[in-house]
């Protein structure tokens, strides 16, 4: 449970706000995710770093602008949202490899845009 | 696109029962199966995965099989407890094995 953490864990933000999710991963991966989960959709990956570089961006809207600084630590900056925002977003690490690639959750920040 | 269907949404079994979630996926690629288990206010927790160099793989009260060759693999839960009692899912690697593809996700409620 503490190997990723993420803060905040709820998050209440208007349209016109700016902010910024932090994820920080204490397993020593090279590898971030960044996941949105909504009601009755499955999880969908938005964008992947490796070795701090962005190496996907699943056609998210510009208005999440992802941001990792180095291998333990990655934002998501968030600005002028919108309703259908509102879900939990989760930060994941693994370590690469090849034939599979274990990746770890955190507990995920509660977001609302109202 | 790739896609992960996941069987059945919601899954209601008597303490002590089996379960069995069923999963079926697209891309003929896929290599590696991992499942998860989210538990209410908490991110999933991976609680077992597969590889394509096996059919079958055993936790304690946990297994998961898999068949390449009809692209679907399964959960089984076996003496089933109330703390089973999360939304489970599943997942197949896609290109290269990075990025992955969840399903949809079942409820499982163990009744006591």
């Amino acid at each position: 449970e503490t190997g990723v953490t993420q803060t905040p864990r709820h998050l209440v933000m208007g349209m016109t706000n700016k902010k910024s999710l932090k994820c920080e991963q204490h397993l020593g991966h090279n590898a971030m995710y960044w996941y949105k989960q909504s009601a009755k959709k499955p999880l969908e990956l938005m964008f992947v770093y490796n070795f701090k570089e962005q190496t996907e961006n699943n056609s998210v809207p510009s208005r999440f602008s992802p941001e990792c600084p180095n291998s333990s630590h990655l934002f998501l900056h968030l600005h002028t949202l919108q309703p259908e925002d509102s879900a939990l977003y989760l930060c994941a690490s693994s370590q690469a490899r090849t034939g599979g690639y274990e990746q770890y959750f955190g507990p995920g920040t509660r977001l609302t845009v109202t | 696109g790739e896609n992960v269907e996941q069987h059945p949404s919601t899954l209601s079994v008597q303490e002590g029962d089996s379960a069995v979630i069923k999963c079926t996926y697209s891309d003929s690629a896929s290599n590696y199966f991992p499942w998860y288990k989210q538990e209410l206010g908490k991110g999933p927790q991976l609680i077992i995965d597969i590889r394509s160099n096996v059919g079958e793989k055993k936790d304690q009260r946990i297994a998961v099989t898999l068949n390449k060759t009809a692209k679907h693999f399964s959960l089984h839960i076996t003496e089933t407890q109330p703390e089973d009692s999360a939304v489970y899912f599943c997942a197949a690697s896609i290109r290269g094995a990075q990025k992955l593809v969840f399903g949809q996700g079942t409820r499982l409620t163990i009744n006591p």
